[in-house]
This record gives C-alpha cells, sequence and structure tokens, in this order.
C-alpha cells in the first residue's frame, strides 16, 4: 500500500535531549496530522496542521506544515521515557477522502 | 466525552469465515474512516463513510466491505477471510469528510489462523 517516506526509522536519545523527525511525499498535502501510538492501541493525535508554513506547538511538541506542502517535521524538546512510541505523520489529498500514512519513527528514550 | 469505540477487542477466526467489526464515533462526529495495521507498517485506509454513503475506498479486494448507520456508528465486513487478513483494524471518527481531523479508537486485533 502507498505510504508516505518517514526518517528517521528508528532512534535511541537520551532522556533529556531534543528529538526531530520527518515526512516527506512527492503529493502535495492539504493537511498534516502526528500521531503516537503505543504497541496494541491507536494512534493518538498530537498536533494538526492546516496551512503551508503552520508551525503549530504541543507541550513540549512542535510540528511544521512545509512550504511546500510536500513536507512536515515534528521536534519534541527534552524528551523524557513517556515518549517511547512509534510516531506515524499522516498527510490528506484535496478530494481523495483519505489519509496517507507514514512508515513511522520508532522512539526510544535511555533514561 | 466517550472516544471513539470499537468492538471486539480481539478476535480470532479461521481461514474463510466470515467477520464483522463494530465502530462507534465521537458524538456529534458524522464521518468513520476504517484503516488495517498489519505488524510494523503505518494504518493502510480502506474505506470512509460520511452521513451513510461511501465517500471513499482504498486498494482492498471486493471481500471487504462497509456501511454506516443512521446513529453514525459502523460496520466493516470481511469475508473468505485470509491469513493475510491479521491484522490491527482502526476506526477513525471525524467531524466531516477527508480533511477533517482524525482521532482513532483503540483498534481490533484480528487473527486468521
Amino acid at each position: 500500500g502507498q505510504q508516505l517516506n518517514q526518517s528517521p526509522q528508528s532512534m535511541f536519545i537520551q532522556e533529556g535531549e531534543d528529538v526531530s523527525m520527518n515526512c516527506t511525499s512527492s503529493s502535495i498535502f492539504n493537511t498534516w496530522l502526528w500521531y503516537k501510538q503505543d504497541p496494541g492501541e491507536g494512534p493518538v493525535l498530537l498536533i494538526a496542521l492546516y496551512k503551508a508554513g503552520e508551525l503549530t506547538s504541543n507541550g513540549r511538541l512542535t510540528a511544521q506544515f512545509g512550504i511546500t506542502r510536500k513536507d512536515s517535521f515534528l521536534n519534541i524538546s527534552a524528551s523524557i521515557p513517556s515518549d517511547v512510541g512509534i510516531y506515524f505523520c499522516a498527510g490528506s489529498i484535496s478530494g481523495t477522502y483519505k489519509y496517507i500514512f507514514g512508515t513511522g519513527t520508532r522512539l526510544k528514550v535511555l533514561a | 466525552d466517550a472516544g471513539v469505540t470499537q468492538s471486539p477487542t480481539h478476535l480470532i477466526k479461521t481461514r474463510g469465515q466470515h467477520v464483522t467489526l463494530r465502530c462507534s464515533p465521537i458524538s456529534g462526529h458524522k464521518s468513520v474512516s476504517w484503516y488495517q495495521q498489519v505488524l510494523g507498517q503505518g494504518p493502510q485506509f480502506i474505506f470512509q463513510y460520511y452521513e451513510k454513503e461511501e465517500r471513499g475506498r482504498g486498494n482492498f479486494p471486493d471481500r471487504f466491505s462497509a456501511r454506516q448507520f443512521p446513529n453514525y456508528s459502523s460496520e466493516l465486513n470481511v469475508n473468505a477471510l485470509l491469513l493475510g487478513d491479521s491484522a490491527l483494524y482502526l476506526c477513525a471518527s471525524s467531524l466531516g469528510l477527508a480533511e477533517d481531523t482524525q482521532y482513532f479508537g483503540p483498534g481490533t486485533r484480528l487473527t486468521v489462523l
């Protein structure tokens, strides 16, 4: 199935470090969503982006809608152990009535 | 307010059987989307329903079907189950159509033996 390119695929970081991940597409998207998923559970919405260039924060999380509308970025500042999980981006192309998800970034935080 | 609910939580079936999964959206939401997530991958879009009509369909065989009821709850049906249908099936709720923010339920874990 169709998936967006998301990087890095996985990362180990020390507690307190900042984390950056991104998502790229060959298509232009009208909406970008970022989710976190714990094993065996459904994705939980973190941030929603609706306009090119938009920068939105949710606590220690900050996400940006790329100017080209083909990419998006998520940053986590001062990571803590509970940030462990899989982070997914999802983009929606106008008129297609569906979201396409990224391949996921697996984050592990070392205390 | 209750979030998206799905039932059952887990299900074990054998090849060739049929399965029905259920979803109740967030109160006030009129759109339900279904996704399949196999282990190690991101969710793949199956269907979107809005106001009881199918508004989008992903690249899945005709063995997969769905419907939405007047109270906006939804069912996903899969016929003639294959081993490859084993996955986490996720339901997402949104106010309107595709570009509205989607909120996911906990999923139904289907295992086909």
